[in-house]
């Protein structure tokens, strides 16, 4: 049992190029979020989905989008990257939203 | 904005003693819960509590949910070097944006053995 999946560990891209970031799970979750963490300021929404074919903006989902047309997958795209948006991003889900979210282990990207 | 708020940010104690961290939240909530980080991982879910609990133990994790000062506490009791990690909680509005969860800024502790 896999649980959550993130892919890439590690990235690094320049100023304007576009990535998508990818988050599977095994557990048939409905919930799925994707967050990022900065120093000083914890971990902050950016999008997330209470189930396949709906999804829903977070605290900071500028520069973000996300797709959930599968239960399993939940993507996150970067459109355009900015410096700004250098980060650990971590995908999380859950049966639902009230229940204990499980967390990948992050993609860290870096953006010059 | 985040919703939640841990204090102390930081807390560094001898192996054996007592650590309690702080959450405070801006808005009703339906349920809190307590999660932890060990460096370079993701966040493993520790303990909810939902809004009609006061307090709630697992093993040497004692959580207590004030709602009237919208404040909880971590009580991690007899600290091992292995605890050592960040601590964060996470809140889920009871009404609108009640299908969000977020966190707060985390407590850093290091238990020193």
């Amino acid at each position: 049992n896999a649980g959550v999946t993130q892919t890439p560990k590690f990235q690094v891209l320049k100023t304007g190029q576009s990535m998508t970031l990818q988050c599977a799970q095994d557990m048939n979750h409905e919930y799925m979020s994707w967050y990022r963490q900065d120093p000083g300021m914890g971990l902050r929404l950016i999008h997330y989905s209470v189930g396949a074919g709906i999804t829903d903006q977070g605290e900071v989902p500028n520069g973000y989008n996300v797709s959930r047309s599968t239960t399993e997958d939940f993507p996150l795209r970067l459109l355009s990257a900015a410096p700004s948006q250098t980060s650990v991003y971590f995908c999380a889900s859950s049966p639902r939203v009230w229940q204990p979210q499980h967390f990948g282990d992050g993609t860290r990207l870096s953006i010059l | 904005s985040q919703q939640g708020e841990e204090d102390p940010q930081a807390l560094s104690i001898q192996e054996g003693e007592n650590a309690t961290m702080n959450c405070s939240y801006k808005t009703s909530i339906n349920n809190l819960q307590w999660y932890r980080q060990n460096s370079g991982r993701g966040l493993v879910h520790l303990i909810l509590i939902r809004s009609n609990e006061r307090e709630k133990h697992s093993g040497r994790l004692r959580v207590t949910l004030d709602t009237s000062k919208k404040s909880s506490s971590l009580l991690i009791t007899a600290s091992r070097a292995a605890d050592t990690a960040s601590y964060f909680c996470a809140t889920r509005a009871s009404s609108g944006g009640y299908q969000k969860v977020t966190f707060g800024i985390g407590t850093k502790l290091q238990v020193i053995p």
